[in-house]
């Protein structure tokens, strides 16, 4: 089964509020990393977080990662209706060379 | 600097047919990855290459899947022959140097298996 589970499925928001969403996993990693994923297109990496690392910030986003509990949250703080999109974390175990991309959190910001 | 590049877009080809799909990685970039992305679901790493040889390709149904990066630049992707199931987006993606890195990926082709 896939390494990353997130939390929850949708989100629907007003323009202007804050997302959250989470992030679980199972095995221990190297490093956590948030992609986005706009309708029928790639995906773009948004952050990376290193097993290290408790809190990362970049513009509007912020990410934590707590590796006693195997999880990790991304806020975006004052959402637009281009944020509208999926968002996937993925993990790097550290052990073999696989890649687990979670379910993803399909986000709506409501203009 | 250019993207990853994917072709074709769009394939729709009958079961048991075959079909390929190309990737251009980003110039200079080392690790190459293709992903099946299944609607709704995130995507699955199917292979890795590290320049020209195979990392990783412990997900990859290898009795109709097949994946080579000749000189370490492009790579192709094939599946011979397709099954209903192999319907799904397939990802490739590039990184300077290993999987720990940040991925860029392309727009992806989306295949519809009839």
């Amino acid at each position: 089964s896939q390494q990353g589970e997130e939390d929850p499925q949708a989100l629907s928001i007003q323009e202007g509020e804050n997302a959250t969403m989470n992030c679980s996993y199972k095995t221990s990693i190297n490093n956590l990393q948030w992609y986005r994923q706009n309708s029928g297109r790639g995906l773009v990496h948004l952050i990376l977080i290193r097993s290290n690392e408790r809190e990362k910030h970049s513009g509007r986003l912020r990410v934590t990662l707590d590796t006693s509990k195997k999880s990790s949250s991304l806020l975006i703080t004052a959402s637009r209706a281009a944020d509208t999109a999926s968002y996937f974390c993925a993990t790097d175990p550290n052990t073999g060379n696989q890649f687990y991309f979670g379910t993803g959190t399909s986000l709506t910001v409501i203009p | 600097e250019a993207g990853v590049a994917q072709s074709p877009r769009y394939k729709i080809i009958e079961k048991r047919q075959s079909v390929a799909f190309w990737c251009n990685p980003i110039s200079g970039h080392a690790t190459l990855y293709w992903y099946q992305q299944i609607l709704g679901q995130g995507p699955k790493l199917l292979i890795q290459f590290q320049n020209n040889g195979v990392v990783d390709d412990s997900q990859l149904p290898k009795d109709r899947f097949s994946a080579e990066r000749l000189k370490g630049v492009d790579s192709t992707l094939k599946i011979q022959p397709a099954k209903l199931e192999d319907s799904a987006v397939y990802l490739c993606a590039s990184s300077f140097q290993r999987i720990q890195e940040t991925q860029y990926f392309g727009p992806g082709t989306r295949l519809l298996v009839l």
